[in-house]
């Protein structure tokens, strides 16, 4: 059993480059989340999806945009990188939003030169 | 929007003593869970709290919720150095908008000194 998901496990992008961060899970959950985690201020909610074709923002929406066009996966695409979104990235699922533990995958490091 | 503050930031203690980490809400929340987060690792479920007033236990973790549902405590008897790591809470509000959102504080990191 996979679980969650996440490719790649380390980036490291220019300026201005743009790319995508996978995250698949295989428990059929239909919450799914994108967190970015910064020393000091915990995991921030970037965007989340309470099913396929259903996303919104969370805290820091700004400079990434998500999709979700199956239940499995839910990518997080940065648009143009800048060094402020060098940060470890962490998708979740769980089965039903609100009520029950989040399942995380091992993380992105990205970093931002 | 909803914020979750958690304090201390870092905790050394010595192995035996004993560790607490407290979580308060701006709002009332619907639940609160807790998160442990090893080194390198990512975070993993401990437990979640419902009930105003909730106590859990799990071995030497004790789990408690508020009465107004507005902040938790976990607390660690005679820690271990297995115990080492950065513990998370976090909320989900009661409202349909804040409900969908599982609102993490900033983690304490706990140090456990042989």
């Amino acid at each position: 059993n996979a679980g969650v998901t996440q490719t790649p496990k380390f980036q490291v992008l220019k300026t201005g480059q743009s790319m995508t961060l996978q995250c698949a899970q295989d428990m059929n959950h239909e919450y799914m989340s994108w967190y970015r985690q910064d020393p000091g201020m915990g995991l921030r909610l970037i965007h989340y999806s309470v099913g396929a074709g259903i996303t919104d923002q969370g805290e820091v929406p700004n400079g990434y945009n998500v999709s979700r066009s199956t239940t499995e996966d839910f990518p997080l695409r940065l648009l143009s990188a800048a060094p402020s979104q060098t940060s470890v990235y962490f998708c979740a699922s769980s089965p039903v939003p609100g009520t029950t533990e989040a399942f995380f995958g091992q993380g992105t490091r990205l970093t931002v030169v | 929007g909803q914020q979750v503050m958690q304090i201390p930031q870092y905790q050394h203690v010595q192995e035996g003593e004993d560790f607490t980490t407290y979580c308060n809400s701006s709002t009332t929340l619907s639940n609160i869970q807790w998160y442990k987060q090893r080194p390198g690792g990512h975070p993993v479920f401990l437990i979640q709290l419902v009930k105003s007033g909730e106590v859990k236990k799990q071995k030497r973790l004790t789990f408690q919720f508020g009465e107004a549902k507005k902040n938790s405590s976990l607390h660690i008897t005679a820690t271990q150095t297995t115990d080492v790591g950065t513990y998370f809470c976090a909320g989900r509000g009661v409202s349909s908008g804040s409900a969908r959102q599982l609102t993490f504080g900033s983690g304490t990191q706990l140090t456990v000194l042989p």
